[in-house]
């Protein structure tokens, strides 16, 4: 069974450019979350979708970062414009619900320059 | 406040034997399930093992053990003879169900960096 796949697997910009990440998760996965990982510490969650609702976003910084998740299967994260702040490692997961465990994608190590 | 504290930074064990990494934990949700992930250096989570509130046994998964102490709040991770595969960051992770949000997204700890020596 296929994992949880993330394209790019890094990204270097500039700062105020923009930026998309892109997450296919499990097959018959309708939880998505998409989390960002500072270096040295636990990931912490942006979004949680269930199927193609983002179901929790309070995370979210919404003025730059944007997701959506248009037929409840792949998944886009956007940052635009990108700020130096913004380099971190950003995880994909998914989950058949939200009560189960999640599964992880390798990631997308960002480098805003 | 920390809802997940893992206070060991960096841990060393010699091959084959047993390591303890601790976490502790903060909640006032009557329900909540812990994880504790694995992150090599190739970046991905891995998931290890899992813990309910209500389970009444400890979990167990091959060499991974969970020492669940409810009272006490912790949830530490037993891996027993250790192999250098082991060498990873260890993360522990809570999920509690937010009474005004709903909220089941997993908060993580700042993680253990586990050296296994030869």
């Amino acid at each position: 069974e296929a994992g949880v796949v993330q394209s790019p697997r890094y990204k270097i910009i500039e700062k105020k450019q923009p930026v998309a990440f892109w997450c296919n998760p499990i097959s018959g996965h309708n939880t998505l979350y998409w989390y960002l990982q500072n270096l040295g510490q636990g990931p912490e969650l942006l979004i949680r979708y269930e199927n193609e609702e983002a179901v929790d976003d309070s995370q979210l910084p919404k003025d730059r970062f944007s997701a959506e998740r248009l037929k409840g299967v792949d998944s886009t994260l956007k940052i635009q414009p990108a700020e130096l702040g913004d380099s971190a490692v950003y995880l994909c997961a998914s989950s058949p619900g939200v009560a189960n465990e999640q599964f992880f994608g390798p990631g997308t190590r960002l480098t805003v320059l | 406040a920390q809802k997940i504290t893992q206070t060991q930074p960096g841990m060393f064990v010699q091959e084959k034997e047993a390591v303890t990494l601790d976490c502790t934990y903060d909640t006032s949700d009557p329900s909540y399930g812990l994880f504790w992930y694995k992150q090599p250096s190739s970046g991905e989570m891995i998931f290890l093992i899992y813990q309910g509130s209500y389970d009444q046994q400890n979990a167990t998964e091959g060499r991974y053990s969970l020492n669940f102490q409810k009272a006490r709040k912790s949830a530490n991770l037993v891996i027993s003879a250790s192999q250098l595969g082991d060498s990873a960051m260890y993360f522990c992770a809570m999920r509690e169900v937010s009474a005004d949000t709903g909220r089941r997204a997993l908060t993580f700890g700042s993680g253990t960096r586990l050296q296994v020596q030869p």
